[in-house]
């Protein structure tokens, strides 16, 4: 079992609608990103969580860390946000643990 | 804002043949962090480093070795390619260890011919 899953693994939406992704994590951690990889590849980080709620723009990410889940959401979503959404969740040590990744497709 | 370079962006690789990637960090940044990420994979962790000394080892096979100089630049080196060390390397640093967000470089698409 991964120590990071991610709900839905694939996910379209029309113009407008609001979009949640879920990621749950199995591990302890100092820290959750959410990230958003292009199909060019290039990798952009969204948030890093700690605790509680942030939002930037049309994004807002929150976490519970008793229930060690967090979720992304994106409101009035546009095709510009197509792309994989990812996850990641940082441990003791620095590194990240990636999740699998939710792919977001938006139609106009 | 600058952000972290990679160089180059793509490399073509014969079987068996070396790659030296690099990464710049944002400046300021004392901290990089090196992953790969095959083809449909989720990104790994290999390696990474604060202050010029390896502060964690992931998944990176022998056959890649990695520093950070003093200019806090990082270079990952590859011998022996192998046709499965195909894929994306991103670089990510941060201001230091433990405490920022990592900001991710445009990755190095290797490929091995």
């Amino acid at each position: 079992k991964n120590e990071v899953e991610q709900s839905p693994q694939n996910l379209t939406a029309q113009e407008g609608e609001f979009i949640t992704i879920n990621c749950s994590y199995s591990v302890g951690i100092s820290a959750l990103h959410w990230l958003q990889q292009h199909p060019g590849g290039g990798i952009v980080s969204l948030f890093m969580l700690s605790s509680g709620k942030k939002k930037h723009g049309r994004l807002i990410a929150t976490i519970n860390i008793q229930e060690k889940h967090s979720s992304l959401h994106i409101t009035a979503s546009h095709p510009r946000d197509s792309a994989v959404y990812i996850c990641a969740v940082k441990k003791a040590t620095d590194k990240l643990i990636f999740g699998t990744g939710t792919r977001l497709q938006v139609f106009p | 804002a600058a952000g972290v370079i990679q160089s180059p962006r793509h490399l073509i690789k014969e079987k068996r043949e070396t790659a030296t990637l690099k990464c710049y960090p944002i400046p300021r940044h004392d901290t990089v962090y090196w992953y790969q990420q095959g083809p449909g994979q989720d990104p790994q962790f290999l390696i990474s480093f604060y202050e010029k000394m390896q502060s964690d080892k992931g998944s990176i096979p022998d056959r890649f070795s990695a520093q950070q100089f003093s200019d806090y630049h990082s270079e990952l080196n590859m011998s022996s390619l192998e046709l499965g060390d195909s894929a994306l390397y991103f670089c990510a640093s941060s201001l230091y260890s433990g405490t920022d967000t990592q900001y991710f470089g445009p990755g190095t698409r290797l490929t091995v011919l």
